[in-house]
């Protein structure tokens, strides 16, 4: 069965320390992946994706992620945190194809302490 | 361009009324999807369109969910009659043809509550 698992529910992280957020996945096929923020009442924000190439990629506001085909896993990470990290964080895997869907892990709220 | 349009951004109302959820995708767009996220199951995929039709609705959980695409710039869900479990936020996407390589751009979502 096709699957995201986000293992942490919740995270609290201090402010300027580095943040991990863990996802795994379950594809039948190559993975698209992706990691998205949604911030309190807000949709979903487009953090950075991996399709090919570089297993290591870059996206906004300073997050980057590492595809380990070996461990089916995409983590998320972040050098240091700032308080407007503060958010709900989701991973998402897809074939890759125009028009199909993705699949959502579950989310993992970070909160940032000062 | 204004990104994913819906509407309302919140709806109150009871238990068996009608709800219809609207939404705009960006010009260009091709494919629509509509979810849903609670607490409970977190972000749920209920229909997606391609080119107006729809692709897979497997995830609409009863027949008191439809949801239709008349042109490539419109869509609605409709909940009837409306339940209390039916409380969620309602998100709908649009994607460009390369979807897989670009992702999704959501909207801003649709709050709904059934009292």
């Amino acid at each position: 069965a096709q699957s995201v698992t986000q293992p942490d529910i919740h995270i609290t992280v201090s402010e300027g320390a580095s943040l991990e957020l863990r996802c795994n996945y379950s594809y039948g096929a190559t993975p698209y992946l992706f990691w998205y923020v949604q911030s309190p009442g807000q949709g979903l924000q487009l953090l950075l994706k991996y399709f090919s190439g570089d297993t290591l990629v870059q996206g906004i506001k300073g997050f980057e992620a590492e595809f380990k085909r070996s461990q089916s896993s995409f983590n998320l990470r972040k050098p240091s945190v700032h308080w407007s990290d503060a958010a709900e964080y989701f991973c998402a895997v897809g074939a890759g194809q125009a028009g199909t869907a993705l699949i959502f892990g579950k989310g993992t709220t970070l909160s940032v302490s000062s | 361009d204004a990104g994913v349009i819906q509407s309302p951004r919140h709806e109150v109302t009871e238990m068996g009324q009608e709800v219809t959820l609207r939404c705009k995708p960006i010009s260009g767009h091709n494919s629509l999807f509509w979810y849903r996220q609670t607490m409970m199951r977190g972000l749920e995929l209920l229909i997606y369109f391609n080119n107006n039709v729809p692709i897979d609705d497997s995830g609409m959980p009863e027949d008191r969910f439809s949801a239709k695409m008349p042109n490539a710039s419109f869509s609605t869900l409709k909940i009837q009659p409306s339940e209390p479990r039916d409380s969620a936020v309602y998100f709908c996407a649009s994607s460009e043809p390369s979807s897989g390589i670009h992702g999704y751009t959501f909207g801003s979502g649709t709050r709904l509550t059934v009292v």
